[in-house]
């Protein structure tokens, strides 16, 4: 799996929108990205994935550059809810041969506080 | 809305003993995960399920390790001897076919302490 780059933290106010970045340089074109947190000491939340295409769901929006190279997570409107850790994961998604599944390799992703 | 569900949530054991630690995947879903994380570290990858069979174990799951589905709902991970290196949280996850991206649901996790 493709490694990934990310900033070890950053903040946002409440309310804002918060734009996390990520760096895949090395992702292979089969190879999708993966967006999950980790509110303190919970198991990881999956938030978004994809190919190539922006995609948008109830939680987030996931903006991936024409190059695939790097991606963009965005919460529209940050609560103090959403601090957590975020994870960016490069990873195949479909079927390798009915022996692996992907598993997830978690970096150390990035900490993200939201601020009154 | 479904979800992973682990127990139980603290397990404290003494050192060589024998620990099974319980999840119950999503209900439709066929890909069971197990991974870890000592206290300030990252999230491990232990080992991934299909099928009734190991697809995939990283390094650290070793013969002390196993896994098992010894129903159609429940998914456990085994550790023979507990070591006090073993202290971490365990968490499963699981995923399903019909999404075709696999991504995984993971449950709250079970914190294991070994003294």
């Amino acid at each position: 799996d493709a490694k990934t780059t990310q900033p070890t933290s950053m903040d946002c106010a409440e309310g804002r929108a918060a734009n996390l970045p990520c760096n895949h340089s090395t992702i292979s074109g089969n190879e999708y990205v993966y967006w999950y947190r980790q509110i303190h000491s919970q198991g990881p939340q999956y938030i978004i994935h994809g190919l190539k295409n922006n995609e948008t769901n109830e939680m987030a929006s996931l903006i991936i550059t024409e190059d695939r190279k790097s991606s963009t997570l965005i919460l529209p409107h940050a609560t103090l809810r959403d601090t957590a850790v975020y994870y960016c994961i490069v990873r195949v998604a479909e079927n390798a041969g009915g022996t692996s599944y992907g598993k997830l390799t978690f970096g150390q992703g990035t900490i993200l506080t939201v601020h009154p | 809305e479904p979800e992973v569900t682990q127990t139980p949530s603290h397990q404290v054991t003494q050192m060589g003993q024998e620990v099974i630690l319980r999840c119950v995947p999503i209900s439709n879903h066929l890909y069971f995960y197990w991974y870890r994380q000592i206290l300030g570290q990252k999230v491990e990858f232990l080992v991934s399920f299909y099928n009734n069979e190991i697809s995939e174990k990283s390094e650290i799951f070793d013969d002390q390790f196993s896994v098992e589905r010894p129903d159609g709902s429940n998914f456990t991970l085994k550790i023979r001897s507990t070591k006090l290196e073993d202290s971490a949280m365990y968490f499963c996850a699981s995923s399903d076919l019909a999404s075709g991206t696999y991504e995984q649901y993971f449950g709250p996790g079970t914190r294991l302490t070994v003294t």
